[in-house]
């Protein structure tokens, strides 16, 4: 069974901070797939980042980072300098082998606060 | 502008009614999901469609109908709700492979009353 863990709920910051979301997700499959997705108060799920197994390359975007460690089963995700537009809720999900799909588990999400 | 789109955005509907939520996707893609947010619990499948054939039902009540006429849409049919189905449901889409990229709608959320 797949299973992915965002332990923090809820995080609040200052503008400019960096903030770093946690990610730890347990599979046992070889081949699988990491997501992150951000949720503003609209409701859409906004897609972020796709890192498959094999690839441990940490990726930096503008003032996003990801932290790929396998070692520790863990995609953490930094944002650097903080902006109030941050402000959502942050999704950690994992996909593995599905017949012709892909099938998304998710953890349950980190709210973000960013405040002036 | 998002590459899946959901109408209505907002629903509200009696436990009596009958209802349809609609997806389209204007992505190319083969695979499109139905997911279910509610208030505290973690996004749920709740169906897949690859190439228009039901690939997946996470046991969801009957209550809820799915229906797919081509890659491009996606229905889901209410009827006889219950308010604990009150939540956001989501609409996606992907390439038929996996761990393609899913691609979220905005969604549209349910008040059942």
């Amino acid at each position: 069974a797949q299973k992915v863990t965002q332990a923090q709920t809820e995080i609040s910051v200052v503008e400019k901070e960096d903030v770093t979301l946690d990610c730890v997700y347990e599979t046992r499959d070889t081949t699988y797939y990491l997501f992150w997705y951000k949720q503003p108060p609209s409701g859409e799920l906004v897609f972020l980042i796709r890192r498959n197994s094999f690839d441990e390359q940490n990726e930096i975007s503008g003032r996003y980072s990801w932290n790929f460690q396998k070692s520790t089963s863990s995609f953490n995700f930094t944002i650097t300098a903080s902006q109030v537009v941050d402000s959502a809720v942050y999704f950690c999900a994992l996909s593995g082998p599905f017949r012709g799909a892909s099938k998304l588990t998710f953890g349950t999400g980190t709210r973000l606060q960013v405040m002036l | 502008e998002t590459g899946v789109t959901q109408t209505p955005r907002h629903l509200v509907m009696g436990m009596t009614n009958k209802k349809s939520l609609k997806c389209e996707q204007h992505l190319g893609h083969n695979a499109m999901y139905w997911y279910k947010q509610s208030a505290k619990k973690p996004l749920e499948l709740m169906f897949v469609y690859n190439f228009k054939e039901q690939t997946e039902n996470n046991s969801v009540p009957s209550r809820f109908s799915p229906e797919c006429p081509n890659s491009s849409h996606l229905f889901l049919h209410l009827h006889t709700l219950q308010p604990e189905d009150s939540a956001l449901y989501l609409c996606a889409s992907s390439q038929g492979r996996e761990g393609n990229t899913i691609y979220f709608g905005e969604g549209s959320w349910l008040t059942v009353v």
